[in-house]
């Protein structure tokens, strides 16, 4: 099956600073990758994703790129402020019959003032 | 609507109680997931249900019981649990995944505490 793995573990950045998540996956089939931010007590929220036809995707202060090539995809946060202080979850999927999403083992990003 | 809602959202129970989880969704997404969570873990998928049926099983013991009345709800019976079945449980929905990538939008959870 799918094994998605995720880096760093932790990382703590300057309020306005920029933070970079990065993952690798093992199947060459997987074809969607979205991004999901959990904050305290809450479930995760999809943030932005991306197909495997697109190379970089932008929403505000977010970035992904996907490099299919080398099976890594990455995401980007700019200007970064207190309220994205949160654990980031990447994620693979076949898009398929198969509902699976494969889950990294998840960033604990905190933003300190 | 683009939410997802659970209920409760804490629950405390014991092993010999039974209690049952609810989750709703009125996106018209046609795929519901139960997910396990444990604390600074990612999510672990538990079933699937695709157009009202259960698709997916991943080997969940029996004393998780899930249930798909209609399109718009699912629900998670609980009976003689171990504390070790402590955790937050997530409900997501989704379009049918050959139709469309696989978007799962997930509800906000419900904290279980079992006693």
């Amino acid at each position: 099956g799918e094994n998605v793995e995720q880096h760093p573990s932790t990382l703590s950045v300057q309020e306005g600073d920029s933070a970079v998540i990065k993952c690798t996956y093992s199947d060459s089939a997987s074809n969607y990758f979205p991004w999901y931010k959990q904050e305290l007590g809450k479930g995760p929220q999809l943030i932005i994703d991306i197909r495997s036809n697109v190379g970089e995707k932008k929403d505000q202060r977010i970035a992904v790129t996907l490099n299919k090539t080398a099976k890594h995809f990455s995401l980007h946060i700019t200007e970064t402020q207190p309220e994205d202080s949160a654990v980031y979850f990447c994620a693979a999927s076949i898009r398929s019959n198969d509902y699976k999403l494969s889950f990294g083992a998840g960033t604990t990003v905190t933003v300190r003032a | 609507d683009t939410e997802v809602t659970q209920t409760p959202k804490h629950l405390v129970m014991g092993m010999t109680n039974k209690k049952s989880l609810k989750c709703e969704q009125h996106m018209g997404h046609r795929a519901m997931y139960w997910y396990k969570q444990k604390a600074k873990k990612p999510p672990e998928l538990m079933f699937v249900y695709s157009y009202e049926k259960l698709s997916i099983n991943e080997s969940v013991p029996s004393r998780f019981s899930p249930e798909c009345p209609n399109s718009s709800l699912l629900n998670l019976h609980l009976h003689a649990l171990q504390p070790e079945d402590s955790a937050l449980y997530l409900c997501a929905s989704s379009h049918i995944a050959g139709d469309a990538y696989n978007e799962q939008f997930f509800g906000p959870g419900t904290r279980l505490t079992v006693l």
